[in-house]
């Protein structure tokens, strides 16, 4: 029972470098979405695929692309890693484009 | 704009006491409105929504949540808390429609022994 599954878990980089987050689901949903959690914030979105072969901005995009590769998969870069984006990144799925039901257990990125 | 507000950054309840983790929402339109619930160092678990119909909606773990529109709330609800509940709560909200969910900050619950 996979249901998300990010990798990698564990991530630290240097400024400038980029880095691929890799997503993927179990559950033939048509919807997938990247989120960042950070202290004080809570989870601000920052893209989302309300099917395959869409992709939407979310409230912070600047800095991250994505790729919806199928419906399984959803990826997201960081061309030049900023400090600004450590974080902890989460994706989820659903079955519907405006709720998110399931997430994966998050990547922690460190930028140096 | 949407935007939701959970009040209290921590709820500290006795175990076997009620509890109740408070949300208000700011949307133009029916809302729909989440609970989700976050255990240390794993991802958000769905809890509960409403979207229309019986305003007190029952979810997993035996949590439920009154949605009250005259007073734009939707508290999480539990009539006798667990140690095991000790956990992260987000409330989220999205205009009925195919729009962006918006999350709250969080409330952190501690269930006391």
């Amino acid at each position: 029972n996979a249901g998300v599954t990010q990798t990698p878990k564990f991530q630290v980089l240097k400024t400038g470098q980029s880095m691929t987050l890799q997503c993927a689901q179990d559950m033939n949903h048509n919807s997938m979405y990247w989120y960042r959690q950070d202290p004080g914030m809570g989870l601000r979105l920052i893209y989302y695929s309300a099917s395959e072969g869409t992709t939407d901005k979310g409230e912070v995009p600047n800095g991250y692309n994505v790729s919806r590769l199928n419906k399984r998969e959803f990826s997201l870069r960081l061309e030049s890693a900023a400090p600004s984006q450590t974080s902890v990144y989460f994706c989820a799925s659903g079955d519907r484009s405006n709720q998110p039901q399931h997430f994966g257990d998050g990547t922690r990125l460190s930028i140096l | 704009a949407q935007s939701v507000a959970q009040p209290e950054d921590q709820v500290n309840v006795a175990e076997g006491n009620p509890l109740t983790v408070k949300c208000t929402y700011s949307v133009s339109g029916n809302p729909y409105l989440f609970w989700y619930v976050q255990y240390p160092n794993r991802g958000l678990q769905f809890l509960l929504k409403y979207i229309t119909g019986d305003n007190l909606v029952k979810g997993s773990y035996g949590f439920e949540a009154e949605f009250n529109k005259s007073q734009t709330s939707f508290h999480l609800k539990k009539p006798s808390a667990l140690v095991s509940d000790s956990a992260l709560y987000f409330c989220a909200v999205v205009p009925g429609g195919y729009q962006k969910v918006t999350f709250g900050i969080g409330t952190k619950l501690q269930v006391i022994p």
